[in-house]
This record gives C-alpha cells, structure tokens and sequence, in this order.
C-alpha cells in the first residue's frame, strides 16, 4: 500500500503570493492532519481534519486554512505568504481522530519563500 | 516551560553503545507518546510508541515511560552509524481542540561514530 503522498515536493513562491499543498493519506485513514517544521524546531500542528471536518487548528493565523475532500484527500492552502512561511510542510494520517491512533507522516512539501 | 521538552544535543555515541534520549512533558492529561526519527532533509518516520508505563521494546529500541514523573524515555542499544539523525518526541492529549494534536519537542540529534 502506498503511505502519505504529499504534492508538491519542493516549490518556491514569492511574497504575497498564494500556496496550495495537496495530501492523500494511507488508504482506509480517515483523518488528516498538517504541520509546519521550520529549520532546526519540532513540527508544529496547523490543522486536523477527520470524516471532511475540521478537529483541530493550532496556533496560526488565518492565513492558513484546509480542507478535506470525500476521498479523505486534503489541501492546505496559504495566503499573502511571508518570508516566515518558509518551512517543510508535513501531512500525517491516521486511521481515526482520537489519541489511540499511531500517525504517519508523508514525505513533506518543502516551501521557500523569496 | 515547553510542553514537551527533549535534553539538549547533540549527542554522540560511539558505535556499539547504548544512546540514551529523553523527553519531558507538561500536560498530565497526555495519554500517548511516540518517538520519531528524522534524517536529514526527510521526513519523521514513527519508531515507537507507548500509551502504558513501563517500558516497550521493539528490537533495538525500547520507549520507558512514566507518567508520574512525566518523563518518556528512547534507548538505543547497539547503536549504529546509521541510527545517526534527530529524535523527536510527540505527545497527544485527546479532548477539545487539540484533538488528535502531536505537540514536539525540538528533537535532539544524534550521531553515532564508528
């Protein structure tokens, strides 16, 4: 079975510009969650969404919104970018939403920028 | 204080040894806890984890946990060059917003030597 896919893997966008970044989890996982991981710092939760609804949503700013389609795949989108924006944006699912379930990660979509 | 804290690295190990990484966390109400590891330029990818107190073991690998100390231990044995990468440790709380949440530590990087 295929893991976490994540697309796109690298991609380099200027100032104010618009970023969507696309996940698909482990088939038959229902939840999916995204993170920020800046150089050098553990990843930080941005979003959480199971069965299309949003769960969970850390500490970021509007900017920052997601969704999750029927086929549990999901998009992250950010606005106005910021220098600060550049990071490895990470996809995790999971087969349920609760604490029980061990999370995977996907490979990452590594944003810079300029 | 941080929710989840990792003893500074980086630490090095010469080949063979038992590497020891350990992972404090704040929150009484954390229920599961895993160890990642990431290589440079990667993604986590999930070693263990552990929801009872006690210790788990997964060849090599065994996650300590305790919950009255709040500490979550990861001990290598045997270590080996290519276990050289960074340490991540995760926390989950169910309940509310930070529903299905992992909070990091900053991660401790380890190098093993030959």
């Amino acid at each position: 079975d295929a893991g976490v896919t994540q697309s796109p893997t690298h991609l380099i966008k200027t100032r104010g510009q618009h970023v969507t970044l696309r996940c698909s989890p482990i088939s038959g996982h229902k939840s999916v969650s995204w993170y920020q991981q800046v150089l050098g710092q553990g990843p930080q939760f941005i979003f959480q969404y199971y069965e299309k609804e949003e769960r969970g949503r850390g500490n970021f700013p509007d900017r920052f919104s997601a969704r999750q389609f029927p086929n549990y795949s999901s998009e992250l989108n950010v606005n106005a970018l910021l220098l600060g924006d550049s990071a490895l944006y990470l996809c995790a699912s999971s087969l349920g939403a609760d604490s029980g379930n061990t999370i995977y990660f996907g490979e990452g979509s590594w944003l810079t920028v300029v | 204080q941080k929710e989840v804290e990792q003893n500074s690295g980086p630490l090095s190990v010469p080949e063979g040894a038992i590497a020891s990484l350990n992972c404090t966390y704040s929150d009484r109400g954390s229920q599961s806890f895993f160890w990642y590891r990431q290589y440079s330029g990667k993604s986590p990818e999930l070693i263990m984890f552990i929801y009872s107190n006690g210790d788990k073991e997964d060849g090599r690998f065994t996650a300590q946990l305790n919950k009255a100390s709040q500490y979550v231990s990861l001990l290598i044995r045997d270590s080996q060059p290519s276990d050289s990468a960074t340490y991540l440790c995760a926390v989950n709380k169910p309940g509310g917003t930070s529903y299905g949440k992992l909070t990091f530590g900053q991660g401790t990087i380890l190098t093993v030597h030959p």
